[in-house]
């Protein structure tokens, strides 16, 4: 089945940039989306299509694409920004997939 | 304002079977497919299935074939979601969740705890 991967975690101090890849062979032809998870809450949405950011979600949050991978990055990390990502993306049969979630660390 | 409610939380045994609901407002229901996704304890985001509210289509993950059916009401708004042969491992918060095409899962329900225990 498709599968997409993603660091289990990362780290980092605020103020500094957060970098979440997403890797997927059906990458480069199908659209990439990242959830931000707080514990106890339903996900929330922060970047569709590759890179683009809903009404609402903050200007530090951003997306990539490059080949086979994807990349969340979030300038300025805030404390606030804690939380667990996913990466969502869709093989070629349009089966979706999530990726195994990445857990930010701000220190 | 637009969003997704869920129905409250269930107590299932082995075998068994469960029907989540998924009730959209502030939106016209048929306008956006209806995504479920699951979330076990300390576990992962899994993506069950979808289905189109306007011609009642679906299409399901592998792993759930055969065991998920996601239909619908139009008439009152309200999706479902219904899982059979439960076993242990579906235990989980199962979300229902919507969009517009190629926008990603902008509305999250609260999620539906549901536990399989003998």
């Amino acid at each position: 089945s498709y599968e997409l991967t993603q660091p289990p975690s990362v780290s980092v101090s605020p103020g500094q940039t957060a970098r979440i890849t997403c890797s997927g062979d059906a990458l480069p032809k199908q659209y990439a989306y990242w959830y931000q998870q707080k514990p106890g809450q339903a996900p929330v949405l922060v970047i569709y299509k590759d890179s683009e950011r809903p009404s609402g979600i903050p200007e530090r949050f951003s997306g990539s694409s490059s080949g086979t991978t994807v990349t969340l990055t979030i300038s300025g990390v805030q404390a606030e920004d804690e939380a667990d990502y996913y990466c969502q993306s869709a093989d070629s049969s349009g089966t979706y997939q999530f990726g195994g979630g990445t857990k930010l660390t701000v220190l | 304002q637009v969003q997704l409610v869920q129905s409250g939380a269930e107590v299932k045994k082995p075998g068994a079977s469960v029907k989540v609901s998924c009730k959209a407002s502030g939106y016209t229901f048929t306008s956006y497919d209806i995504n479920w996704v699951r979330q076990a304890t300390g576990q992962g985001l899994e993506w069950m299935g979808w289905m189109n509210p306007n011609s009642g289509n679906t299409g399901y993950a592998q792993k759930f074939q055969g065991r998920v059916t996601m239909t619908r009401n139009t008439s009152i708004s309200t999706a479902y979601m219904e899982l059979s042969s439960l076993r242990s491992e579906d235990t989980a918060v199962y979300y229902c969740a919507s969009g517009r095409q190629y926008s990603g899962y902008e509305i999250w329900g609260q999620g539906t705890l549901v536990t399989v225990s003998s």
